[in-house]
C-alpha cells in the first residue's frame, strides 16, 4: 500500500516564487489536513478538509491556500514564497467521523525560500 | 484551545536504560490522545494510542496511560535500544465544543538518542 504520497520530497525556492505541494491518498478517507513542522513547535495545522468539496483553516493559514481536487489528492499552494515559509511540509489522511482513529502521514517535503 | 506539552528536549539515553517522556495537556470534554514516532527522514507514525481515562496504550514495548485526573499521558519504556532513537510527538484529537473536527494537536516533539 502506498498510503500518503507526497510531491516532491525537496525544494529550494526564491522568495517570491510560487509552486505547489501535491499529496495523494489511496485509503478512501474524507478527511486530510497539511502541517508545518519547525524546530521546537511541532507540527502546526495550515489547513484542513474534512471532507471532498470542504477545506478550512487551521493555525496558521497565512500565505498558504489549497484545493481539494477530489476525494484522493489535496494540494498546498505557496503563492509568492517568504524565507518564513522554510519549513517540512507534511501531509495527513484521517477517517471522517471518528476522533479515535489513526492519522497516516506522508513522508514529508523539505522546502527551502532563500 | 486544546495544547499539548512535552518534557524539554533532547535526551540522550544509553542502551537498556529506563525512558520517560512527560506529556500534559489541557483540553475541553474528553480528547483521545496519542504518541506518534517519527524516525531520521520519515513522516509520523503511530506508536500508541488510549482513548478514554485510565486506558492504557501499549506497542513496542513502550507504554502510555491516560491519566485525566493530572491531564497527563507520560510515555516509558523500560529498556531502550538503539533503533529506538527518533523524535517522540505526544497529540491529542477533540471534537468537543466545535473544535476542529478530527484534527490533531501536537506537543512540541522530543528528540530521542540512544548510545551503545
Amino acid at each position: 500500500n502506498a498510503g500518503v504520497t507526497q510531491t516532491p520530497k525537496f525544494q529550494v525556492l526564491k522568495t517570491g516564487q510560487s509552486m505547489t505541494l501535491q499529496c495523494a491518498q489511496d485509503m478512501n478517507h474524507n478527511s486530510m489536513y497539511w502541517y508545518r513542522q519547525d524546530p521546537g513547535m511541532g507540527l502546526r495545522l495550515i489547513y484542513y478538509s474534512a471532507s471532498e468539496g470542504t477545506t478550512d483553516k487551521g493555525e496558521v493559514p497565512n500565505g498558504y491556500n489549497v484545493s481539494r481536487l477530489n476525494k484522493r489528492e489535496f494540494s498546498l499552494r505557496l503563492e509568492s514564497a517568504a524565507p518564513s515559509q522554510t519549513s517540512v511540509y507534511f501531509c495527513a489522511s484521517r477517517e471522517q467521523g471518528n476522533m479515535n482513529t489513526e492519522a497516516f502521514f506522508g513522508q514529508g517535503t523539505r522546502l527551502t525560500v532563500v | 484551545g486544546d495544547s499539548v506539552t512535552q518534557m524539554e528536549g533532547p535526551v540522550t539515553l544509553s542502551e537498556e536504560a529506563f525512558l520517560t517522556i512527560n506529556c500534559t495537556y489541557t483540553a475541553t470534554g474528553y480528547p483521545s490522545l496519542f504518541w506518534y514516532v517519527q524516525y531520521p527522514g520519515e513522516g509520523l507514525q503511530l506508536l500508541l494510542k488510549a482513548t478514554k481515562a485510565d486506558d492504557k496504550g501499549s506497542n513496542k514495548g513502550f507504554e502510555a496511560t491516560y491519566r485525566k485526573e493530572t491531564t497527563s499521558f507520560h510515555l516509558e519504556k523500560g529498556s531502550v535500544q538503539v533503533s529506538d532513537s527518533a523524535v517522540y510527538f505526544c497529540a491529542l484529537s477533540n471534537n468537543a465544543g466545535g473544535t476542529s473536527y478530527g484534527k490533531l494537536t501536537f506537543g512540541q516533539g522530543t528528540i530521542l538518542t540512544v548510545h551503545p
